[in-house]
This record gives structure tokens, sequence and C-alpha cells, in this order.
């Protein structure tokens, strides 16, 4: 089965704690992506990788780090330093041989910060 | 202006009929143009894309594009509630971003 994969699906989190959202897939995609989605809201970019060991700030990388090792995985930490965490947190993909820029999503993790 | 804008509703259309969901966006460069499907709870699901104006369909759904305009409208036929969820507008900007609008909630009553 090819697809999108991110765990754990829901996450608790106490105050000051960092925590990191697994996010793999096997599409054979080369870039991806993190967004955070807040209630009744759009998604709005955190991180975006497009190969193997580089990646960009979004429009919300405050408090947020990644990495890039594997062309499968990009893992998104959550630091103690992002001031609201409780969201809904989606990864996509993207093959670099499709038109356009069409993303895939992964089911997501919904963090929720005690 | 936001980048990209899209009436939050809800939209309650009837079984049978035409969902119309409209997104009106700001970047005269953009070249491609997505909506997505959302249930409550779920990530979001392509639905669509388009890049060049016009209309492009897909069984029920038809989407169009006026980049002079500058909006980009989804039409549901034959609206099932299944077809209950948001959806959400979502534009290229630069080469790898898409920025999206807020989603239109959308209700098909049986």
């Amino acid at each position: 089965d090819g697809g999108i994969t991110q765990s754990p699906k829901y996450l608790f989190r106490k105050e000051g704690q960092n925590v990191t959202l697994s996010c793999e897939q096997n599409l054979n995609h080369d870039a991806m992506y993190w967004y955070r989605q807040d209630p009744g809201q759009g998604l709005r970019l955190i991180y975006y990788s497009q190969i193997v060991n580089d990646f960009q700030k979004g429009d919300i990388a405050e408090g947020y780090s990644v990495s890039r090792e594997k062309k499968e995985s990009f893992p998104l930490t959550v630091t103690s330093a992002q001031k609201n965490p409780t969201a809904f947190y989606l990864c996509a993909s993207k093959s670099s041989g499709r038109p356009g820029n069409e993303q895939f999503f992964g089911p997501g993790t919904r963090l929720t910060v005690l | 202006q936001k980048e990209v804008e899209q009436n939050s509703g809800p939209l309650s259309v009837p079984e049978g009929a035409i969902a119309s969901l409209n997104c009106t966006y700001s970047d005269r460069g953009s070249q491609s143009f997505f909506w997505y499907r959302q249930y409550s709870g779920k990530s979001p699901e392509l639905i669509m894309s388009i890049y060049s104006n016009g209309d492009k369909e897909d069984g029920r759904f038809t989407a169009q594009l006026n980049k002079a305009s500058q909006y980009v409208s989804l039409l549901i036929r034959d609206s099932q509630p299944s077809d209950s969820a948001t959806y959400l507008c979502a534009i290229q900007v630069g080469a790898q971003k898409l920025v999206f609008g807020q989603g239109t909630r959308l209700t098909i009553n049986p």
C-alpha cells in the first residue's frame, strides 16, 4: 500500500515539553510539507523540504523544527517555544513528476497541550 | 486582503441540486489551483486541480477558472449527502508553496 502515514493519531503534551510528530511516505515523493490547522481555519505552512538534507521555513516556523535525513521521512518537533501548539498537524508530499503542485496529505496528528 | 478568500458558510443545498463554491485570490502570478474536500476530523483530500482558464469536468465535479477576474469555483452536480464536508481552495504561490483559503462548509440536505 502506497501512502503517507503519520503517528501518533492523538498526542497529549504538558506545557514545557518538546514532542516529535512522525511523517513517513512510501510514494517516492521528493517534496514534503508540514501544515497546521486550527478549528474553522485553513491550513498554514510550517516547514517544507524539496530534497533530502534541505528544508525551508514556511509562514509560521517559529517554535518548530524539522529534519530530512531520509527521502521517506520528515519529522516535525514542536518545541516548548511554540506558544499555542494545540492544533491538527498535517503532513503532505508531492512528486516532482506531477504537474503543478498537487500535494497529498497524511491522516494527521491531533496535538493537545494540557 | 487575504491571499485566498472563501465564504466560510455554512452553505446549505438540497439533495440533487447544484452546489456552487467560490474562491478569490490576490496573486496574479498563480498558475495552479486546487480544490480539496475535508470531512470533519479527517485530512484534506484532493478532488480537482485546474491550470488553465475555463472549465474542467470530472464526474459530478466541475472546476472553473477565470484568471482575469482572479476567481476559481467548484460546482457539484446532483449533490449527495456524502458531499457534506468543508471544501478548501488552494493556490500555488511561487514554485513550491500552496496557500489555502479558510474553507467553505457545505451541507447537503436530504
